[in-house]
């Protein structure tokens, strides 16, 4: 199985401020690698396919890079309603492996 | 509005069985990949299982957790997903939830709000 890790496991930080976290597999996976975001006691919401392809609906604010082992997601200005979890997920082979996640909450 | 809703979920002793169901609108879903994911209370998320669309005769994916005693299913006809879990363990408790997995992209665009499953004596 490929593993995800993820760095931080968690962050605080200010409205405004630029956030990356980090994610990485355990084999190259090209560029199959997913990003959600979650809510305390809310369903994951799709933010970025194919690495660094935004979900329809997604602000620009998000941007997501990287192929092979190393990834990143990028929040470029933090705002109130960003604070949340957010996880990395694989997808080039099965069992799909989500990293164990990014907590970001407020400084 | 593309929606899932999922159903099902409650107590169950160790050993138990229990069916989940996931009623998808909004989209052809006889077209999309069907997955379940979980999330263990205060955990990550773990992949479940997946049913691939018609045109690949619904084969299926299991994680190594499950496999053998989940099975998950579809009826096009009811726009329906199943996942019917056997031979339950108390490692089994979670929130499940039943994602939409587009072709061609990648997967869980779409996630329901997660049907509780507690396995305890």
């Amino acid at each position: 199985d490929i593993q995800m890790t993820q760095s931080p496991s968690s962050l605080s930080a200010s409205v405004g401020d630029r956030v990356t976290i980090t994610c990485r597999a355990s084999q190259g996976i090209s560029n199959s690698l997913a990003w959600f975001q979650q809510k305390p006691g809310k369903a994951p919401k799709s933010l970025i396919d194919a690495a660094s392809t935004l979900q329809s609906g997604v602000p620009s604010k998000f941007s997501g890079s990287g192929s092979g082992t190393d990834f990143t997601l990028t929040i470029s200005s933090l705002q109130p309603e960003d604070f949340a979890t957010y996880y990395c997920l694989q997808y080039i082979s099965y069992p799909f492996t989500f990293g164990p996640g990014t907590k970001v909450d407020l400084k | 509005e593309v929606q899932l809703v999922e159903s099902g979920g409650g107590l169950v002793q160790p050993g138990g069985s229990l069916r989940l169901s996931c009623a998808a609108s909004g989209f052809m879903f006889s077209d999309h990949n069907m997955d379940w994911v979980r999330q263990a209370p205060g955990k990550g998320l773990e992949w479940v299982a997946r049913i691939r669309d018609r045109g690949r005769t619904d084969t299926t994916e299991y994680a190594a957790s499950v496999k053998g005693r989940f099975t998950i299913s579809r009826d096009d006809s009811k726009n329906l997903l199943y996942l019917q879990m056997n031979s339950l363990k108390t490692e089994d408790t979670a929130v499940y939830y039943c994602a939409r997995s587009p072709l061609g992209r990648g997967p869980f665009d779409y996630w329901g709000r997660g049907t509780l499953v507690t396995v305890s004596s």
